[in-house]
């Protein structure tokens, strides 16, 4: 069964605490992506990578920072947590291809106090 | 202007009724299109590929009208399972753009 893996179900840091939220995938995909989803705003990218050490802004990226060392792992990293930052983080991956399916990690919600 | 708009919901409606989702997108150079469904508090998991030529999977019919840059989802005997956001999403570079719309929940009632 392929499998995305998020280190963390709930997470709770303090303002001002940098976090590290761990993404892996099984399926040997080129693309990973973190997004993150709120009420109302849906799914928004923050960032993604489409190969070992290489990563592209998404829609949102101020505050946060990625690291992809290995193919297999996506980090997604808070620099300086701030409550504007509650929220619930999906992790995703993909094949390189036209009709290629994302795959999502279960989540990680966030909250930031 | 949102890239990937959706009908804004909620839609509640009867176990046994039929019920439409419109998806628009407004990057015409988007490749492949996708109905993604959400339960509460999971994931989002593949619902179906949606093809030009229009597609079918049991009772879910998906359609793009790529010259009006308009996805359809159709399904048809809802069931209460049926019960979950619906996500429009478009790709837009070989698998390293998805774009999401904002959903559409859709609430089957006894």
């Amino acid at each position: 069964d392929v499998k995305v893996t998020q280190s963390s179900r709930y997470l709770v840091k303090r303002t001002g605490e940098k976090v590290f939220l761990e993404c892996v995938q099984d399926m040997d995909h080129e693309n990973m992506f973190w997004y993150r989803q709120d009420p109302g705003l849906g799914l928004r990218l923050i960032y993604f990578s489409y190969d070992v050490k290489m990563k592209e802004k998404g829609d949102i990226p101020e505050g946060y920072s990625v690291s992809r060392e290995k193919k297999e792992r996506f980090s997604l990293i808070l620099e300086s947590a701030s409550t504007n930052q509650t929220s619930m983080y999906l992790c995703a991956s993909t094949k390189q291809g036209m009709n290629t399916e994302a795959f999502f990690g279960q989540g990680t919600r966030l909250t930031v106090v | 202007r949102k890239e990937v708009e959706q009908d804004p919901g909620p839609f509640n409606v009867p176990e046994g009724a039929t019920v439409a989702f419109n998806c628009t997108y407004s990057n015409s150079a988007s490749q492949s299109f996708f109905w993604y469904r959400q339960d509460c508090r999971k994931e989002p998991k593949l619902l179906m590929s949606v093809y030009s030529s229009g597609n079918e999977d049991g009772r879910f019919t998906a359609q793009l009208n790529r010259a009006s840059q308009y996805i359809s989802l159709l399904i048809r005997d809802s069931k209460l399972s049926d019960s979950a956001t619906y996500l429009c999403v478009v790709n837009k570079n070989y698998g390293q753009n998805f774009v999401f719309g904002p959903g559409t929940r859709l609430s089957v009632l006894p």
